[in-house]
């Protein structure tokens, strides 16, 4: 079946510096990859997304790579600002409306 | 906001108290989703309705009884819960055609069982 591991599961930076956040995933029919970003006592909001004929796509300050090859997504925020904590998660999906989702990580922004 | 609310925020019931979860969507959309949020399995999808029709159930427990009358409006019944259940209960919503899949997210009820 479908799985997506993500890692880290907690990652705390400096306000200014990156973060780096990356997903595997087991399914090669795989061929969307969305971001979302749940900040507290609210649901989880797409960010970013990409699908799998593309090799990276940016918007601002957020990135996401894929390498199909390898199986892995990676999003990458640069000069991250407090407002930028929050809990990532990533997904694919196959076929259909189904998403499989990674396990999140939390990200901290020290000021 | 998303365009996905969701009522209650919060819920407190006993195991053996019958209540609903309502979720609305004002985006269109024709698929609609229950996904369970705890500390056990961040985003676990419980229910997928595509045209008014469940089109998928992940081996929920039928103490969870989902409805959807209409493409704007989702339920989840429930009944006899146990304190097992007390997670956040996220309804998403999506268009069923095309390309344009993504889904929105409702900020969730928050459900205690004691």
């Amino acid at each position: 079946g479908e799985n997506v591991e993500q890692h880290p599961s907690t990652l705390s930076v400096q306000e200014g510096d990156s973060a780096v956040i990356k997903c595997t995933y087991s399914d090669s029919a795989s061929n969307y990859f969305p971001w979302y970003k749940q900040e507290l006592g609210k649901g989880p909001q797409l960010i970013i997304d990409i699908r799998s004929n593309v090799g990276e796509k940016k918007d601002q300050r957020i990135a996401v790579t894929l390498n199909k090859t390898a199986k892995h997504f990676s999003l990458h925020i640069t000069e991250t600002q407090p407002e930028d904590s929050a809990v990532y998660f990533c997904a694919e999906r196959a076929a259909g409306n189904k998403l499989t989702f990674g396990g999140g990580t939390r990200v901290l922004v020290k000021p | 906001e998303t365009g996905v609310t969701q009522t209650p925020r919060h819920l407190v019931m006993g195991m053996t108290n019958k209540k609903s979860l309502k979720c609305e969507q004002h985006l269109g959309h024709n698929a609609m989703y229950w996904y369970k949020q705890s500390a056990k399995k961040p985003l676990e999808l419980m229910f997928v309705y595509s045209l008014e029709e469940r089109v998928e159930n992940n081996s929920v427990p039928s103490r969870f009884s989902p409805e959807c009358p209409n493409s704007s409006h989702l339920f989840l019944h429930l009944h006899t819960l146990q304190p097992e259940d007390s997670a956040l209960y996220l309804c998403a919503s999506s268009q069923d055609r095309g390309t344009v899949r993504e889904q929105y997210f409702g900020p969730g009820t928050r459900l205690t069982v004691t």
